[in-house]
C-alpha cells in the first residue's frame, strides 16, 4: 500500500531561519515521483519541488530543497531563509505511477515568526 | 505552468439543493481529473477519478448518487453534489493531469461549498 508520513503536525520557525518539513513514505514501486505543495489560508494547492525516484541528485527550487534519501524513504523539504508568507500548511506526495492520483500526507503547518 | 480553473470559487446554498462546480483545464487537456475533498485542518481526501468519455471512479465511502462526475471533455469535468446538506460543506479542490507520461497534476483553486 503507499502511504506517506508527516510526524510533526506544527512547526515553528523563526524568519531568516532554516527549517526542514519530514517526510517519509511507503511504496512497492520500482518507479514514483514526490511532490511538495504549500497551501496558505486561501487553499489553494501551490506546487513547490519535485523528485523522481531515479534522479540522482536532490532536487532544488530556489529556497526549497529536497533531503531524497531512497534508502530511507524519506523527502524531507528544507525551507532556506524563512520568511513570513511561508506560513501556511505543507503536504508531501507521492505519486505512485501512471495516471494514479497522488497520495498525501496529513501536512505540517509550519508558522513563521518574526 | 498548466492553469486549472474551478468555478464557483464560493458558494453557499440551503440544505435540499444541488450544486454544481465546474473543473476546467486551461490550456491542456486532460485525460483525467480528480476530485478531492477537504475538512478544515485535515488533508486531502480522494473522491474519486474522473476519466474522460467514461464512469467515474469513486473511492470506497463516496456516494455514487450524492457526488455525480461528469468528465464530458477533455478540458471538462463537473462535480454536482445533489441534495446537498449541512455535512456536504466542505473544501473541494479538483486536479487535472495532461497525459500519461506527465508527472505532475496540476490543480484548481479550490471551491468552498457552505450548505445552510
Amino acid at each position: 500500500a503507499q502511504k506517506i508520513t508527516q510526524t510533526q503536525p506544527g512547526m515553528f520557525v523563526q524568519e531568516k531561519e532554516a527549517v526542514t518539513l519530514d517526510c517519509t513514505y511507503d511504496t512497492s514501486d520500482p518507479s514514483y515521483g514526490l511532490f511538495w505543495y504549500k497551501q496558505p489560508s486561501s487553499g489553494e494547492m501551490i506546487f513547490l519541488i519535485y523528485q523522481g525516484s531515479y534522479d540522482q541528485q536532490n532536487a532544488t527550487e530556489g529556497r526549497y530543497s529536497l533531503n531524497f534519501q531512497k534508502a530511507r524513504k524519506s523527502a524531507n523539504l528544507v525551507i532556506s531563509a524563512s520568511q513570513l508568507g511561508d506560513s501556511a500548511m505543507y503536504f508531501c506526495a507521492m505519486l505512485p505511477s501512471g495516471n494514479t492520483p497522488l497520495v498525501f500526507g496529513k501536512g505540517t503547518r509550519l508558522s513563521v515568526i518574526a | 505552468g498548466a492553469v486549472v480553473s474551478q468555478h464557483p470559487s464560493r458558494v453557499i446554498c440551503k440544505s435540499g439543493t444541488s450544486v454544481k462546480i465546474e473543473c476546467r483545464s486551461l490550456d491542456f487537456q486532460a485525460t483525467t481529473m480528480f476530485w478531492y475533498r477537504q475538512f478544515p485542518k485535515k488533508s486531502l481526501m480522494l473522491m474519486a477519478t474522473s476519466n474522460e468519455g467514461s464512469k467515474a471512479t469513486y473511492e470506497q465511502g463516496v456516494e455514487k448518487d450524492k457526488f455525480l462526475i461528469n468528465h464530458a471533455s477533455l478540458t471538462l469535468s463537473t462535480l454536482t453534489v445533489t441534495s446537498a446538506h449541512p455535512e456536504d460543506s466542505s473544501f473541494y479542490i479538483c486536479s487535472a493531469l495532461p497525459g500519461l507520461t506527465y508527472n505532475e497534476q496540476f490543480f484548481g483553486p479550490g471551491t468552498r461549498l457552505t450548505v445552510l
